[in-house]
């Protein structure tokens, strides 16, 4: 059973330019959530899908979009990036959100650089 | 003042050693995470937390809801324990609506041999 998967491992961007990252939650696991971890921070709640819906946002831009698709896999899109974007962006699937939600689940990460 | 306080921030001990990082917050929460962190970044869930105490081999954590405070234990700690610690709050929302992560800095481990 594959758990979370995510892609591109790696990329690198230019200020300004745009880019879209994905997630294959695990399977089972209808809820995605989205973190932002700058270097030597802790991870950042960006938002959180379900029944693919964007059901709750940190404190994130509008720059910062996203999407669920009916197989639950989910894409993150960051427009207009600026060097600041630079980061490790973690994916996490669970069961159900809110109280409900059961173990959480987290991929490899995806981490963009922005020259 | 963060919603999620780790310490210590950084803590350096020798193989064999009994560990404990601590985790304070000053939310309601429905659950608490403790989380493992490789460098590379991959996350793996430790332990989800709504009460008292629970047990994975040498790993043990225990929360008391009323002081808001959990603490993660290593027993016999092992060089491949070495990792970013990380404590993360599920928030209590009355409505049982949707709620992302809450976290804490993380608590940097090293154990030599």
């Amino acid at each position: 059973d594959a758990g979370v998967t995510q892609s591109p491992t790696h990329l690198i961007k230019t200020r300004g330019q745009q880019v879209t990252l994905r997630c294959s939650p695990k399977s089972g696991h209808d809820t995605v959530s989205w973190y932002q971890q700058a270097l030597g921070q802790g991870p950042q709640f960006i938002f959180q899908y379900y029944e693919e819906e964007e059901r709750q946002r940190g404190n994130f831009p509008d720059r910062f979009s996203g999407h669920q698709f009916p197989n639950y896999s989910s894409e993150l899109n960051v427009n207009a990036l600026l060097l600041g974007d630079s980061a490790l962006y973690l994916c996490a699937s669970s069961e159900s959100p809110g109280h409900r939600a059961g173990e959480l689940f987290f991929g490899e990460g995806s981490r963009l650089t922005v020259l | 003042k963060n919603e999620v306080e780790q310490s210590p921030q950084n803590l350096t001990a020798q193989e064999g050693e009994f560990i404990t990082i601590n985790c304070s917050y000053s939310v309601g929460i429905s659950a608490l995470h403790w989380l493992q962190q490789h460098p590379g970044g991959g996350i793996v869930s430790l332990f989800m937390l709504s009460s008292g105490k629970k047990k994975h081999g040498r790993l043990i954590a225990t929360i008391n809801i009323q002081e808001k405070h959990s603490s993660l234990h290593i027993t016999a700690s092992h060089p491949r324990d070495s990792a970013v610690y990380i404590c993360a709050v599920r928030r209590y929302y009355s409505g049982g609506g949707a709620d992302g992560l809450t976290f804490g800095k993380g608590t940097h481990l090293i154990i030599q041999p």
